[in-house]
């Protein structure tokens, strides 16, 4: 069975500054990794994920997240806050295999301060 | 491309009645198909999942229930609300592990039960 983590139900950065929100995982076999955004009153929408290859995946609004099998983790990162991007992110993990659902975290709420 | 909708995107209902949120997918086939409720400070919890037309899942023992009538339609049903049945509910469909389960969600239903 798969299971993630996310470190830090709120994280509150300055608008410019880096963006850097923790994910772990757990999986007996090859996971599929997943970073969803969820803005306030709406679904969530995916953001970016890794399958397979390369390990660095960049998704959509200058977001990328690092797979690292050694620790474990799929954190997300920007270089440059933006307002725009206060919202929760929920990191997410999944495999191949036919029977298994994708598990979502608990969720991070990303502040920016001005 | 495929979307999805669901509706309503808000209700307010009184303590025992009934409750429908309905919820459709163009652009695919075959889809696999989800009910999550997403109640403040709790992260996303799956209630129902439906792999075809009459299959579903239920996750969690609820005074919800959940149908299929149509390959790309899923309903979500209560014969009598409760007080904790209030939250934000997402469909979301999938095409299941060819796609990693890679999951895509609707705008949400507010549900607020008095």
């Amino acid at each position: 069975a798969q299971s993630v983590t996310q470190l830090g139900s709120h994280v509150s950065v300055s608008e410019g500054a880096l963006v850097l929100l923790r994910c772990n995982y757990s999986s007996s076999v090859p996971p599929y990794l997943f970073w969803y955004v969820q803005y306030p009153n709406q679904g969530l929408q995916l953001l970016l994920k890794y399958t397979t290859g390369a390990t660095l995946v960049k998704g959509i609004n200058g977001f990328e997240a690092e797979f690292k099998k050694s620790e474990t983790s799929f954190h997300l990162t920007k270089p440059s806050a933006h307002m725009s991007d206060a919202a929760e992110y929920f990191c997410a993990v999944s495999t191949m295999n036919r029977d298994d659902k994708i598990i979502f975290g608990k969720g991070t709420r990303l502040h920016i301060l001005p | 491309s495929q979307t999805i909708h669901q509706w309503p995107a808000t209700l307010v209902q009184p303590v025992g009645s009934p409750l429908s949120l309905e919820c459709t997918v163009e652009g695919t086939s075959n889809p696999n198909l989800y009910w999550y409720r997403q109640a403040a400070g709790r992260g996303l919890q799956l209630l129902f999942y439906s792999v075809g037309i009459g299959q579903i899942s239920s996750e969690v023992p609820q005074n919800l229930s959940a149908s299929r009538p149509q390959d790309r339609q899923f309903i979500l049903s209560s014969k009598k609300l409760l007080l904790s049945d209030s939250g934000f509910y997402l469909c979301a469909w999938s095409r299941g592990a060819v796609s990693g389960n890679t999951i895509y969600f609707g705008e949400g239903s507010w549900l607020t039960v008095v």
